[in-house]
């Protein structure tokens, strides 16, 4: 069975500094992995997603991820945070093989200025 | 990417009701998808619907409780019914992308949601 762990229910940075969210798979495939963005009361919103292709993806609004499959890991970074990135972040995981995307619980994200 | 309209986008219902949510999409796909989204939660699969067949719903989620139909390509609807206070969520619609770019296979598009509260 496929699934994520995110390590923070909360993370808060001020503006300007760096952003990294936490995330953990298990898969017993090579999972794709996508980091999803939910500002209040919207919908979501693909940041990034990996496929086997490059380890390190970029992604929209400068995020970008990397796959560490030695770590499990699939951590989301920014190098400066904006007030505009406060929103709930979901890492979800997908096998190659099928279809069902199974969601982190999210860490929510606070900008402070 | 696929666009995705759902209503409602809200609605505040009393215990015991049922209610349908709409999901519309502005173009035809085999399979869409119904998550639920309960206060505080990430998000829940409840089933999958294929155009022409019966629905596949997840462990815990009954076809008696949560109805959908597939008419068409294009449409579905998800009903919740007699409802009670535990069903107060946010009811999300998804299909699987076909696009390229970031974009593309296994990446699913939603709607915008449908926020319940149930009395």
């Amino acid at each position: 069975a496929q699934s994520v762990t995110q390590l923070d229910s909360h993370v808060s940075v001020s503006e300007g500094t760096p952003v990294l969210l936490r995330c953990n798979y298990s898969s017993s495939y090579s999972p794709s992995l996508f980091w999803y963005v939910q500002h209040p009361n919207k919908g979501l919103q693909l940041l990034l997603k990996y496929t086997s292709a490059a380890t390190l993806v970029k992604g929209i609004n400068g995020f970008e991820a990397e796959f560490k499959k030695s770590e499990t890991s699939f951590h989301l970074t920014k190098p400066s945070a904006h007030m505009s990135d406060a929103a709930e972040y979901f890492c979800v995981v997908s096998p190659n093989s099928g279809y069902a995307l199974n969601f982190g619980k999210g860490t929510s994200l606070l900008v402070t200025p | 990417s696929a666009v995705i309209s759902q209503k409602p986008s809200r609605d505040i219902c009393q215990r015991g009701t049922s209610l349908t949510i709409q999901c519309q999409v502005d173009s035809q796909v085999t399979m869409m998808f119904w998550y639920r989204q309960q206060p505080g939660q990430s998000l829940t699969l409840i089933a999958t619907a294929n155009q022409g067949s019966e629905a596949t719903y997840e462990s815990g989620f009954v076809i008696d409780k949560f109805p959908i139909s597939r008419p068409n390509l294009t449409f579905s609807t998800l009903t919740v019914s007699n409802m009670s206070p535990e069903d107060s969520s946010i009811y999300l619609c998804s299909v699987r992308d076909t696009g390229t770019g970031l974009s593309g296979a296994n990446v699913l598009t939603f709607g915008a949601g449908s926020r319940l509260t149930v009395l």
